[in-house]
Protein backbone atom coordinates (compact mmCIF):
# COMPACT_ATOMS: atom_id res chain seq x y z
CA UNK A 1 0.00 0.00 0.00
CA UNK A 2 1.56 3.40 -1.00
CA UNK A 3 2.44 5.60 1.86
CA UNK A 4 3.54 9.16 1.25
CA UNK A 5 5.42 11.30 3.65
CA UNK A 6 6.11 15.17 3.90
CA UNK A 7 8.98 16.48 5.93
CA UNK A 8 9.15 18.73 7.49
CA UNK A 9 5.35 18.99 9.21
CA UNK A 10 6.23 22.54 10.00
CA UNK A 11 8.65 25.30 8.50
CA UNK A 12 9.05 29.13 9.75
CA UNK A 13 11.24 31.24 7.32
CA UNK A 14 11.91 35.15 7.01
CA UNK A 15 10.74 36.45 3.95
CA UNK A 16 13.02 35.92 0.84
CA UNK A 17 14.53 32.77 1.71
CA UNK A 18 14.58 29.98 -1.11
CA UNK A 19 13.31 27.02 0.73
CA UNK A 20 12.61 23.37 -0.22
CA UNK A 21 9.88 20.90 0.82
CA UNK A 22 10.33 17.06 0.91
CA UNK A 23 8.03 14.48 0.19
CA UNK A 24 8.70 10.57 -0.30
CA UNK A 25 6.86 7.88 -1.59
CA UNK A 26 6.86 4.38 -0.93
CA UNK A 27 5.85 2.43 -4.51
CA UNK A 28 7.29 4.05 -7.61
CA UNK A 29 4.84 2.58 -9.54
CA UNK A 30 3.40 6.19 -9.48
CA UNK A 31 1.32 7.55 -12.71
CA UNK A 32 2.05 11.24 -11.72
CA UNK A 33 2.57 13.36 -7.82
CA UNK A 34 1.16 16.56 -7.48
CA UNK A 35 1.85 18.99 -5.37
CA UNK A 36 -1.53 21.34 -3.48
CA UNK A 37 -1.48 24.28 -1.37
CA UNK A 38 -4.13 24.25 0.97
CA UNK A 39 -5.57 27.55 2.94
CA UNK A 40 -7.36 27.60 6.28
CA UNK A 41 -10.59 27.72 5.25
CA UNK A 42 -10.61 27.23 1.71
CA UNK A 43 -9.86 24.25 -0.89
CA UNK A 44 -6.79 22.81 -2.44
CA UNK A 45 -5.36 24.44 -5.11
CA UNK A 46 -3.29 22.33 -7.62
CA UNK A 47 0.09 23.91 -7.53
CA UNK A 48 2.07 21.28 -9.99
CA UNK A 49 2.16 18.22 -11.75
CA UNK A 50 4.79 15.97 -12.90
CA UNK A 51 3.65 13.09 -14.71
CA UNK A 52 5.66 9.76 -14.02
CA UNK A 53 8.00 10.58 -17.08
CA UNK A 54 9.47 13.89 -16.23
CA UNK A 55 11.80 15.03 -13.74
CA UNK A 56 10.45 18.52 -12.79
CA UNK A 57 7.69 21.09 -13.71
CA UNK A 58 8.30 24.78 -12.86
CA UNK A 59 5.57 27.41 -12.35
CA UNK A 60 6.42 30.92 -11.49
CA UNK A 61 8.79 30.73 -8.23
CA UNK A 62 8.19 27.48 -7.67
CA UNK A 63 9.42 23.87 -9.37
CA UNK A 64 8.86 20.21 -8.30
CA UNK A 65 11.07 17.71 -8.99
CA UNK A 66 10.27 13.81 -8.94
CA UNK A 67 13.00 10.88 -8.62
CA UNK A 68 10.50 8.00 -9.34
CA UNK A 69 13.58 5.83 -8.17
CA UNK A 70 14.37 6.95 -5.11
CA UNK A 71 10.38 7.56 -4.12
CA UNK A 72 11.25 11.12 -4.31
CA UNK A 73 9.91 14.69 -5.07
CA UNK A 74 10.84 18.33 -3.82
CA UNK A 75 9.24 21.56 -3.87
CA UNK A 76 11.12 24.35 -4.87
CA UNK A 77 9.98 28.35 -3.36
CA UNK A 78 12.37 30.72 -4.59
CA UNK A 79 12.24 34.26 -2.81
CA UNK A 80 9.31 33.47 -0.39
CA UNK A 81 6.71 35.56 0.40
CA UNK A 82 4.18 36.32 3.64
CA UNK A 83 1.23 35.14 0.79
CA UNK A 84 3.21 31.63 0.43
CA UNK A 85 2.19 30.63 3.96
CA UNK A 86 -0.22 28.29 3.92
CA UNK A 87 0.06 24.06 4.04
CA UNK A 88 1.68 22.02 1.31
CA UNK A 89 0.36 18.93 0.05
CA UNK A 90 2.16 16.25 -1.95
CA UNK A 91 -0.73 13.31 -3.49
CA UNK A 92 0.73 10.85 -5.73
CA UNK A 93 -1.39 8.49 -8.06
CA UNK A 94 -0.56 5.02 -8.44
CA UNK A 95 -1.15 3.49 -12.03
CA UNK A 96 -4.13 2.17 -12.05
CA UNK A 97 -5.56 3.86 -9.47
CA UNK A 98 -7.67 6.83 -9.73
CA UNK A 99 -7.48 7.99 -6.06
CA UNK A 100 -4.45 10.10 -4.29
CA UNK A 101 -2.60 9.22 -1.88
CA UNK A 102 -1.39 12.16 0.29
CA UNK A 103 1.15 13.16 2.38
CA UNK A 104 0.10 14.79 6.06
CA UNK A 105 1.57 18.31 4.71
CA UNK A 106 4.11 21.31 5.48
CA UNK A 107 2.63 23.97 7.13
CA UNK A 108 4.88 27.19 5.50
CA UNK A 109 4.97 30.51 7.82
CA UNK A 110 6.95 33.10 6.01
CA UNK A 111 7.47 35.58 8.07
CA UNK A 112 7.21 39.39 6.83
CA UNK B 1 -14.75 28.25 -14.16
CA UNK B 2 -14.68 24.50 -13.21
CA UNK B 3 -16.48 24.63 -9.87
CA UNK B 4 -16.75 22.14 -7.39
CA UNK B 5 -19.48 23.20 -4.39
CA UNK B 6 -19.92 21.44 -1.14
CA UNK B 7 -22.80 22.37 1.33
CA UNK B 8 -22.61 23.49 4.19
CA UNK B 9 -19.24 24.74 4.86
CA UNK B 10 -19.56 24.21 8.61
CA UNK B 11 -21.67 22.03 10.37
CA UNK B 12 -22.06 20.84 14.23
CA UNK B 13 -24.47 17.98 14.70
CA UNK B 14 -25.01 15.79 17.64
CA UNK B 15 -24.36 11.98 17.36
CA UNK B 16 -27.36 9.67 15.71
CA UNK B 17 -28.52 12.50 13.89
CA UNK B 18 -28.47 11.68 10.06
CA UNK B 19 -27.21 14.53 7.77
CA UNK B 20 -26.26 14.76 4.82
CA UNK B 21 -23.05 17.28 2.76
CA UNK B 22 -23.76 17.76 -0.44
CA UNK B 23 -21.37 18.14 -3.53
CA UNK B 24 -22.06 19.20 -6.93
CA UNK B 25 -19.80 19.89 -10.00
CA UNK B 26 -20.21 22.03 -13.40
CA UNK B 27 -17.76 19.98 -15.37
CA UNK B 28 -19.45 17.15 -16.23
CA UNK B 29 -16.85 14.86 -15.25
CA UNK B 30 -17.34 10.98 -14.50
CA UNK B 31 -15.28 10.34 -11.29
CA UNK B 32 -16.31 12.10 -8.49
CA UNK B 33 -14.73 11.23 -4.92
CA UNK B 34 -15.12 12.17 -1.14
CA UNK B 35 -12.04 12.49 1.13
CA UNK B 36 -11.47 13.25 4.96
CA UNK B 37 -8.75 14.99 6.55
CA UNK B 38 -7.41 14.29 10.06
CA UNK B 39 -4.57 16.18 11.93
CA UNK B 40 -1.25 14.17 10.81
CA UNK B 41 -3.39 12.16 8.82
CA UNK B 42 -3.06 13.69 5.27
CA UNK B 43 -6.09 12.89 3.06
CA UNK B 44 -7.82 9.56 2.83
CA UNK B 45 -10.63 8.77 0.60
CA UNK B 46 -14.06 7.90 1.65
CA UNK B 47 -16.18 7.01 -1.26
CA UNK B 48 -15.66 7.55 -5.14
CA UNK B 49 -18.07 7.24 -8.13
CA UNK B 50 -16.74 6.20 -11.79
CA UNK B 51 -20.49 7.46 -13.02
CA UNK B 52 -24.16 7.74 -12.61
CA UNK B 53 -25.02 4.93 -9.91
CA UNK B 54 -21.56 3.35 -10.25
CA UNK B 55 -19.89 4.31 -6.44
CA UNK B 56 -16.99 1.87 -4.72
CA UNK B 57 -15.45 1.76 -1.43
CA UNK B 58 -12.47 4.14 -0.79
CA UNK B 59 -9.69 3.09 1.99
CA UNK B 60 -11.84 4.38 5.02
CA UNK B 61 -15.71 4.47 3.93
CA UNK B 62 -16.92 2.58 7.70
CA UNK B 63 -19.98 4.87 8.69
CA UNK B 64 -20.35 6.57 5.23
CA UNK B 65 -22.77 6.29 2.89
CA UNK B 66 -22.87 7.79 -0.78
CA UNK B 67 -25.53 8.04 -3.94
CA UNK B 68 -24.67 8.64 -7.32
CA UNK B 69 -28.00 9.44 -9.46
CA UNK B 70 -27.19 12.24 -11.36
CA UNK B 71 -23.82 13.14 -13.08
CA UNK B 72 -23.71 16.58 -11.35
CA UNK B 73 -24.07 15.53 -7.70
CA UNK B 74 -22.47 12.92 -5.30
CA UNK B 75 -23.63 13.67 -1.60
CA UNK B 76 -21.99 11.48 1.11
CA UNK B 77 -24.57 10.67 3.83
CA UNK B 78 -23.61 9.91 7.67
CA UNK B 79 -26.64 7.79 8.65
CA UNK B 80 -26.05 7.84 12.55
CA UNK B 81 -22.61 9.77 12.90
CA UNK B 82 -20.27 9.68 15.85
CA UNK B 83 -17.87 11.68 17.29
CA UNK B 84 -14.36 10.07 15.61
CA UNK B 85 -16.31 10.78 12.18
CA UNK B 86 -15.87 14.76 13.38
CA UNK B 87 -13.19 15.70 10.57
CA UNK B 88 -12.35 17.58 7.14
CA UNK B 89 -14.06 16.45 4.01
CA UNK B 90 -13.81 17.16 0.93
CA UNK B 91 -15.37 16.12 -2.39
CA UNK B 92 -13.40 15.94 -5.39
CA UNK B 93 -13.61 15.61 -9.04
CA UNK B 94 -11.02 13.58 -11.32
CA UNK B 95 -10.50 14.76 -15.08
CA UNK B 96 -7.36 13.04 -16.83
CA UNK B 97 -4.70 14.14 -14.95
CA UNK B 98 -6.41 17.19 -12.78
CA UNK B 99 -7.95 16.63 -9.43
CA UNK B 100 -10.59 19.63 -8.65
CA UNK B 101 -11.49 19.70 -5.34
CA UNK B 102 -14.48 21.77 -3.25
CA UNK B 103 -13.52 24.21 0.15
CA UNK B 104 -14.30 21.47 2.12
CA UNK B 105 -17.13 20.63 4.69
CA UNK B 106 -15.82 20.98 9.10
CA UNK B 107 -18.55 18.89 10.51
CA UNK B 108 -18.20 18.10 14.01
CA UNK B 109 -20.18 15.76 16.38
CA UNK B 110 -20.44 15.88 19.61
Amino acid sequence: KQEVTQIPAALSVPEGENLVLNCSFTDSAIYNLQWFRQDPGKGLTSLLLIQSSQREQTSGRLNASLDKSSGRSTLYIAASQPGDSATYLCAVKDTGRRALTFGSGTRLQVQP
Amino acid sequence: EAQVTQNPRYLITVTGKKLTVTCSQNMNHEYMSWYRQDPGLGLRQIYYSMNVEVTDKGDVPEGYKVSRKEKRNFPLILESPSPNQTSLYFCAVVFGTEAFFGQGTRLTVV
